[in-house]
């Protein structure tokens, strides 16, 4: 959506990092997120973050909240093939319960 | 615990004619979104119904329309189809007022337009 903006495409080698990117348009958005889409299927949460914190981690994901440049990214620490999906960017507002997304970044691993 | 679902996996009409997709969200949950995604742009909201009221709708012309029935479930029509409707219909559902904002999602309904 306008609203936020993702880059449309990364590719990886396995064992790396992958550093996605997020950047949205909104100050007031309250909750950030992170979904991922494998082939063929619906969007799964990953991990969301709440806009009064700089960072979250959960296992191979680290998220990060630059409020003031409004960026936010998603680190996964050694990528594997079935990290391969689209990932998408999410934000939502006080008192509006829809969530508004980001066109979605392609994740390709190679070996 | 079955997740959301949704049918028909996919749906091929003509152009003007009428299609109907359907969702069922997770038991216990009352708020059911719509969101349209085409190719290349993303998830569009379309329409967020909870507790059988409509609450918010996208920025999609009124031949996009849907319902809540009393078991929470939905429908979303979209009337005078047109090429550019092809895409992937995706259906969330949330417990009402969930400050987080977490969607479950289901697999969606591709709408091919000819």
């Amino acid at each position: 959506g306008e609203d936020v903006e993702q880059s449309l495409f990364l590719s990886v080698r396995e064992g790396d990092s992958s550093v996605i990117n997020c950047t949205y348009t909104d100050s007031s958005s309250t909750y950030l997120y992170w979904y991922k889409q494998e082939p063929g299927a619906g969007l799964q949460l990953l991990t969301y973050i709440f806009s009064n914190m700089d960072m979250k981690q959960d296992q191979r994901l680290t998220v990060l909240l630059n409020k003031k440049d409004k960026h936010l990214s998603l680190r996964i620490a050694d990528t594997q093939t079935g990290d391969s999906a689209i990932y998408f960017c999410a934000e939502s507002r006080s008192n509006d319960y829809k969530l508004s997304f980001g066109a979605g970044t392609t994740v390709t691993v190679r070996a | 615990e079955a997740g959301v679902t949704q049918s028909p996996t996919h749906l091929i009409k003509t152009r003007g004619q009428q299609a109907t997709l359907r969702c069922s969200p997770i038991s216990g949950h009352t708020s059911v979104y719509w969101y349209q995604q085409a190719l290349g742009l993303g998830l569009q909201f379309l329409l967020w119904y909870d507790e059988g009221e409509e609450r918010n709708r996208g920025n999609f012309p009124p031949r996009f329309s849907g319902r809540q029935f009393p078991n929470y479930s939905s429908e979303l029509n979209v009337n005078a189809l047109e090429l550019e409707d092809s895409a992937l219909y995706l259906c969330a559902s949330s417990l009402t007022g969930v400050s987080s904002g977490e969607l479950f999602f289901g697999e969606g309904s591709r709408l091919t337009v000819l």
